[in-house]
Order: structure tokens, then C-alpha cells, then sequence
């Protein structure tokens, strides 16, 4: 049962262009969700996170917004860079500092 | 402030055979995690140890085992070694929450990329 779910396995755009990455979750219980950046023989590291208590959290040029009657968070990056391409994983907790749930990845690649 | 560490990097062990993995947490961090990353099933939670006590654990076989040293270090096992233990295994730490509620993160080592042949 994949309780946080990204249905797009890859994710493809231009230079400067918005990159908007997608992530469904079904636990009513999570309460704090995060989005780590993984790059090839990397460990994942941490991008930006929110709470429940929120519905929108920037830092600089990522913003994260939250659904949570749709269940539904979504990772934006504004101008996107080719530095950006890596794998995004959405993780979700029931609290902070708990154990995460991460969903399968998406591969993002910014075009120069 | 030192990263996460693990050792080793790489491991080719055969099937059957028996593995260590080893995670160093970041200083004054006591909980650690590890999770399994296969292609196209993301990160799969293993368990978390805090202050040498397995606090959580995932939907793993009973040949997946895991320990933490009284200083934070942590070591996991798999037994029995099968194909499909073929994965990169990652540990995490997080901090100790100072006040309930307070926003914090994982940060994850580098990985252990174990090959069963």
C-alpha cells in the first residue's frame, strides 16, 4: 500500500521555465511532509518542508504547497536551473522528527 | 559539523552470504534510520533506533536486522543474502527536537550500494 504516491516518474523542462512536481498522499495522520533532492550516488538532501498548519512555504526559489483536504502537496521551482536536475522525493510524517514515508521519485531535467 | 557517515560505500557479497552495514550519525544526533532504495520504489523505511532502542519498524523480513551503540552508531544486517536484497541502503539522523512540534529534518549519508551476485 504506497500511502504517499508522485505519479510522474520523470518531469522535463526548459531553462527559466516554472518546474512543478506533484505528490498524493492517502494517511490522514500525516501531519509534516518534506522534499529531499537527490542527485546519482548521493544520499537524498533536504529541500523544504511544511507543516499541516500551513498551506505554503517559500525559500527562494522553491515554494511548497499543501493540499490537505485533497491530500495533495506540490513542489514548485521558479526559474528552474540545470543544477535543479536530480530525482525529487516528497516524504510525508505524522510528526516531525518521525519516521518518512517517501514516495517513488521523480526525475526532473532542465533543458539549458 | 561532520556529515552522516557509511561504510562501506560498495559491497559485492554472494547469495546466502551474510552483511554489515555501518552508519555514523551526525554528533548529537540519537536517532537513526535506514531505508532500502530499489529503482522505481523510492525509499522503503527499514526501522529507526533511538537511544539504542528500535523505535519503528517497516515491512521487512526478519533477516533484515539492525542494532545502535550507546554512542549513536548504528549497524544493520541482512542474513541470508537473496538477489533482491540488491540495493543502495541508506542511514539518516535527525536531531533531538527541542520543543514539541518544532519543524526538523532527516540527513542522509552518502549510502551503501550492495550488490547480491
Amino acid at each position: 500500500d504506497q500511502q504517499v504516491k508522485q505519479n510522474s516518474p520523470s518531469l522535463s523542462v526548459q531553462e527559466g521555465r516554472i518546474s512543478i512536481l506533484n505528490c498524493d498522499y492517502t494517511n490522514s495522520m500525516f501531519d509534516y511532509f518534506l522534499w529531499y533532492k537527490k542527485y546519482p550516488a548521493e544520499g537524498p538532501t533536504f529541500l523544504i518542508s511544511i507543516s499541516s498548519i500551513k498551506d505554503k512555504n517559500e525559500d527562494g526559489r522553491f515554494t511548497v504547497f499543501l493540499n490537505k483536504s485533497a491530500k495533495h502537496l506540490s513542489l514548485h521551482i521558479v526559474p528552474s536551473q540545470p543544477g535543479d536536475s536530480a530525482v525529487y522525493f516528497c516524504a510525508a510524517a505524522e510528526t516531525s522528527g518521525s519516521r518518512l514515508t517517501f514516495g517513488e521519485g521523480t526525475q526532473l531535467t532542465v533543458n539549458p | 559539523k561532520a556529515g552522516v557517515t557509511q561504510t562501506p560505500r560498495y559491497l559485492i557479497k554472494t547469495r546466502g552470504q551474510q552483511v554489515t552495514l555501518s552508519c555514523s550519525p551526525i554528533s548529537g544526533h540519537r536517532s537513526v534510520s535506514w531505508y532500502q532504495q530499489t529503482p522505481g520504489q523510492g525509499l522503503q523505511f527499514l526501522f529507526e533506533y533511538f537511544s539504542e532502542t528500535q523505535r519503528n519498524k517497516g515491512n521487512f523480513p526478519g533477516r533484515f536486522s539492525g542494532r545502535q551503540f550507546s554512542n549513536s552508531r548504528s549497524e544493520m544486517n541482512v542474513s541470508t543474502l537473496e538477489l533482491g536484497d540488491s540495493a543502495l541502503y541508506l542511514c539518516a539522523s535527525s536531531p533531538p527536537l527541542q520543543w514539541a512540534g518544532e519543524e526538523t529534518e532527516a540527513f542522509f549519508g552518502q549510502g551503501t550500494r550492495l550488490t547480491v551476485v
